[in-house]
């Protein structure tokens, strides 16, 4: 079955670095994705990895994949209090047409 | 600019009543989506569009209905036959290529039950 799971909650201080962890079970998936969430308001999409990638990097943002233990991350350097949202990991079946899975989401909550 | 327009942003339904979410795009995009969030819970897809006049059952299609007559337009009916339907209301689209495609939300609708 396909399942995407996620911690439900990280609180860190402005400056530091935030961890927001993923794990997925299929392992036919083509991409992962990370959107934010603000309250009250629809997801935006972060940033996003193809399966045969094991990091990426986009200015705060860094996505590191490891497909063996299906498990992907999303790091945001030096958060600031305005990255207060929360975060949803998805990932892209191999079913021949775009739909995603999402985790729960994790609310990340930074403190000044 | 281009981008996805849901409304309203509030609806209020009451028993036995149909009541009907807008979600219009100007983005040109083939695809569209329509999922539901419940609090704590990830979204879970309703149904969805690949091109006109044509659409498909997602996870959890049961008490609800759309159509699709229109690229732009793509409106959700939650039907009576719904028992639960307070939940947060999101509308996406893509631009329908297959792999790797980005979605693009609107601000969603938030349904109640009087």
């Amino acid at each position: 079955g396909e399942d995407v799971e996620q911690s439900l909650f990280l609180s860190v201080r402005e400056g530091d670095s935030s961890v927001i962890n993923c794990t997925y079970t299929d392992s036919s998936s083509t991409y992962l994705y990370w959107y934010k969430q603000e309250p009250g308001a629809g997801l935006q999409l972060l940033t996003y990895i193809f399966s045969n990638m094991d990091m990426k990097q986009d200015q705060r943002l860094t996505v590191l994949l490891n497909k063996k233990d299906k498990h992907l991350s999303l790091r945001i350097a030096d958060t600031q209090t305005g990255d207060s949202a929360i975060y949803f990991c998805a990932e892209e079946m191999n079913s021949g047409y775009s739909t995603l899975t999402f985790g729960k989401g994790t609310m990340l909550l930074v403190s000044p | 600019d281009g981008g996805i327009t849901q409304s309203p942003k509030y609806l209020f339904r009451k028993e036995g009543q149909n009541v009907t979410l807008s979600c219009e795009q100007n983005l040109n995009h083939d695809a569209m989506y329509w999922y539901r969030q419940d609090p704590g819970q990830g979204l879970r897809l309703i149904y969805y569009s690949q091109i006109v006049n044509d659409f498909q059952k997602g996870d959890i299609a049961e008490g609800y209905s759309v159509s699709r007559e229109k690229k732009e337009s793509f409106p959700l009916t939650v039907t009576s036959a719904q028992k639960n339907p307070t939940a947060f209301y999101l509308c996406a689209s893509s631009m329908g290529q297959g792999f790797g495609e980005k979605l693009f939300f609107g601000s969603g609708t938030q349904l109640s039950v009087l």
